[in-house]
């Protein structure tokens, strides 16, 4: 089956650790994405690559890293300069053209 | 700076009844417009896709519409069922065709 794979689904760090949430996809899509979604709020984008070896910052990159060295992978890592990291985090992918964009099922990070 | 906003946030409606849900938008130089539900915990899911060339687009029981020159887009969903239940989003991808800006949400409440 054709998608998007997001690991670990739940995460607990403490705080001062680094943490890496990972994201795969098979849709042959050359642009990813991820965004930090919180309760009450919309989503929010931290960084996104449209091809290998590139990627932009979002509206709310200050604490995040990223590397695009695949083209189905595209991690995320939440370092410890991120003051409030809790949160649920979605990886999403588009191609084709058209533009439409498919979603992972997520991953939730706890700081305790 | 592109905003778009859905609004009620809450919805409630018995069984059988039709679906409106609204998102507005304040750039109307957009590339496309997509409706996502997302169920709790989970990720996104694809609903509808709007080219900025097309006035609507239809999925069976779903139905939305696309309206920029007063930045609005509704999506209808007909005899609507309990498993309806879910958050529905929506979201505005910009000229460029790189960046997706969400809407907040309405969360939706089918009673048997």
């Amino acid at each position: 089956d054709g998608g998007i794979t997001q690991s670990p689904k739940y995460l607990f760090r403490k705080e001062g650790q680094n943490v890496t949430l990972s994201c795969e996809q098979n849709l042959n899509h050359d642009a990813m994405y991820w965004y930090r979604q919180d309760p009450g709020q919309g989503l929010r984008l931290i960084y996104y690559s449209q091809i290998v070896n590139d990627f932009q910052k979002g509206d709310i990159a200050e604490g995040y890293s990223v590397s695009r060295e695949k083209k189905e992978s595209f991690p995320l890592t939440v370092t410890s300069a991120q003051k409030n990291p809790t949160a649920f985090y979605l990886c999403a992918s588009s191609g084709g053209g058209t533009g439409e964009l498919f979603f992972g099922e997520g991953s939730r990070l706890t700081v305790l | 700076k592109q905003e778009v906003t859905q609004i009620p946030a809450a919805l409630s409606v018995p069984e059988g009844e039709n679906l409106v849900l609204n998102c507005s938008f304040t750039d109307s130089a957009i590339y496309n417009l997509q409706w996502f539900r997302q169920d709790p915990g989970k990720g996104l899911t694809s609903l509808l896709l709007i080219q900025s060339s097309q006035r609507e687009q239809t999925s069976g029981r779903l139905n939305a519409s696309l309206d920029k020159s007063s930045g609005r887009s509704t999506l209808y969903i007909a005899a609507s069922q309990p498993g309806d239940s879910a958050t529905y989003l929506c979201a505005v991808t910009g000229a460029a065709g790189n960046k997706l800006t969400f809407g907040g949400g309405t969360r939706v409440l089918v009673k048997p």
